[in-house]
């Protein structure tokens, strides 16, 4: 079955700093999806990336897809409070809509 | 749109009593997604359904765990009899029809513990 590892497990940066969390998949992925939960909330969907070497960004959150498709990085530039949260890397592995597979998260915080 | 919907936010039951959990899918999407989430185990997929129909159920725990979509717009999630290592926050998700990978959208969650 598909295994997702997510790094760091948890992260604890200063406000203003960047900070990458990766996701790393035992098989290629056909579509890698990137959730943010905050604290007893569901979760949001961020983006999701299909082709290697894809890169997507919103606001100052940028993801990326390897060429093999196997590794997602997402990457927060100048962090803020409001990025405190779990981040979630899913995986399809199916080609279609199946359920995902989801990391076990990384926790964030950001130190004012 | 509301999103997806969840019911009960919150529930707390004791040990041995039937619990229902319901989901209201985004109207239009014909896949429904249950998963689980705990501590030990992170979030895992529990059942899905297409057009109403359960595809797979492979990740449903054991014979305690039943879910149905009687129609398009309700599904049910159901625990009897519950014990203590149900305790979770299970979630709904929706997607709607298309060609390749669609993007599933999450409800707020059902927060249960089993006492």
């Amino acid at each position: 079955s598909q295994e997702l590892e997510q790094s760091p497990q948890s992260l604890i940066v200063q406000e203003g700093k960047n900070l990458t969390i990766n996701c790393t998949s035992s098989k290629t992925l056909y579509g890698l999806y990137w959730y943010k939960q905050k604290y007893g909330e569901g979760l949001i969907f961020l983006m999701m990336l299909q082709k290697g070497g894809e890169e997507k960004s919103h606001e100052k959150i940028t993801a990326k897809l390897d060429e093999k498709k196997q590794q997602s990085s997402l990457h927060i530039t100048a962090s803020q409070p409001s990025h405190a949260g779990i981040y979630l890397c899913g995986a399809d592995t199916g080609g279609g809509a199946d359920g995902l597979t989801f990391g076990k998260g990384t926790h964030l915080i950001i130190q004012p | 749109d509301a999103g997806v919907i969840q019911s009960p936010r919150h529930e707390v039951t004791e040990m041995g009593q039937e619990v229902t959990l319901r989901c209201k899918p985004i109207s239009g999407h014909d896949y429904l997604f249950w998963y689980r989430q705990t501590m030990m185990r992170g979030l895992e997929l529990l059942i899905y359904f297409n057009n109403n129909v359960p595809i797979d159920d492979s990740g449903m725990p054991e014979d305690r765990f039943s879910a149905k979509m009687p129609n398009a717009s309700f599904s049910t999630l159901k625990i009897q009899p519950s014990e203590p290592r149900d305790s979770a926050v299970y979630f709904c998700a929706s997607s709607r029809p298309g060609q390749g990978i669609e993007t599933q959208y999450f409800g707020p969650g059902t927060r249960l513990l089993v006492l």
